[in-house]
């Protein structure tokens, strides 16, 4: 069976310091990757997917940036964290383009 | 741009109530799933629907897609406390982007004993 897994699990970092949130799936290959970040009453933000190694698409201009340098591995980072990063951040993964996607446990992510 | 709109955004019952909520779009999904969030943790597949007027159980949830493709309702039977989270639906577009699926913004459930 398949899994997803993505840590740490909660984090505090002041402003100006850098991020690293990983997430990697068993279970599968070349899986379609995805991290969201949700807040309340916004829904689910898709900030990045990726469709095979090293291919990232940017659906967010914003202070974070994305990496897959595995297959079934993939990496939100930022140099600088900005208060507004704070949330709530979701990694998850599909069986290709349409299909359905499954979560991770989520990361919290506040920034002070 | 896509959109699928969740009815009611909250939504508190007594235990033992029925309730529906639902999930709107003016555009044909080829799939629909739900999902249910508990505070603190992913979202968690429920189900999937694929065919336009199909019925899903799962014990006392019952979801429906819509003839047209473009709705569902999601109904719980005497609800219970374990109920409680955050009732969210996605759809797959037709031609599958790769940029997944379309989420609403949920629907906010409490069940009270």
């Amino acid at each position: 069976s398949q899994t997803i897994h993505q840590w740490p699990a909660t984090l505090v970092q002041p402003v100006g310091s850098p991020l690293s949130l990983e997430c990697t799936v068993e279970g599968t290959s070349n899986p379609n990757l995805y991290w969201y970040r949700q807040a309340a009453g916004r829904g689910l933000q898709l900030l990045f997917y990726s469709v095979g190694i090293g291919q990232i698409s940017s659906e967010v201009p914003q202070n974070l940036s994305a990496s897959r340098p595995q297959d079934r591995q993939f990496i939100l980072s930022s140099k600088k964290l900005l208060l507004s990063d704070s949330g709530f951040y979701l990694c998850a993964w599909s069986w290709g383009s349409g299909n359905t996607i499954y979560f991770g446990e989520g990361s919290w992510l506040t920034v002070v | 741009t896509q959109l699928l709109e969740q009815s009611p955004q909250f939504l508190s019952i007594q235990e033992g109530e029925n309730l529906t909520v639902y999930c709107n779009s003016s555009s044909v999904f080829s799939s629909l799933q739900w999902y249910r969030q508990e505070p603190g943790e992913g979202p968690v597949l429920l189900v999937t629907v694929v065919t336009g007027g199909e019925v899903k159980k799962l014990k006392r949830l019952t979801f429906q897609f819509g003839d047209a493709r473009k709705d569902s309702s999601l109904h719980i039977t005497a609800a219970q406390p374990g109920d409680t989270g955050l009732y969210l639906c996605a759809g797959a577009r037709s031609g599958g982007g790769a940029d997944g699926l379309t989420f609403g913004k949920g629907t906010h459930l409490i069940i009270q004993p």
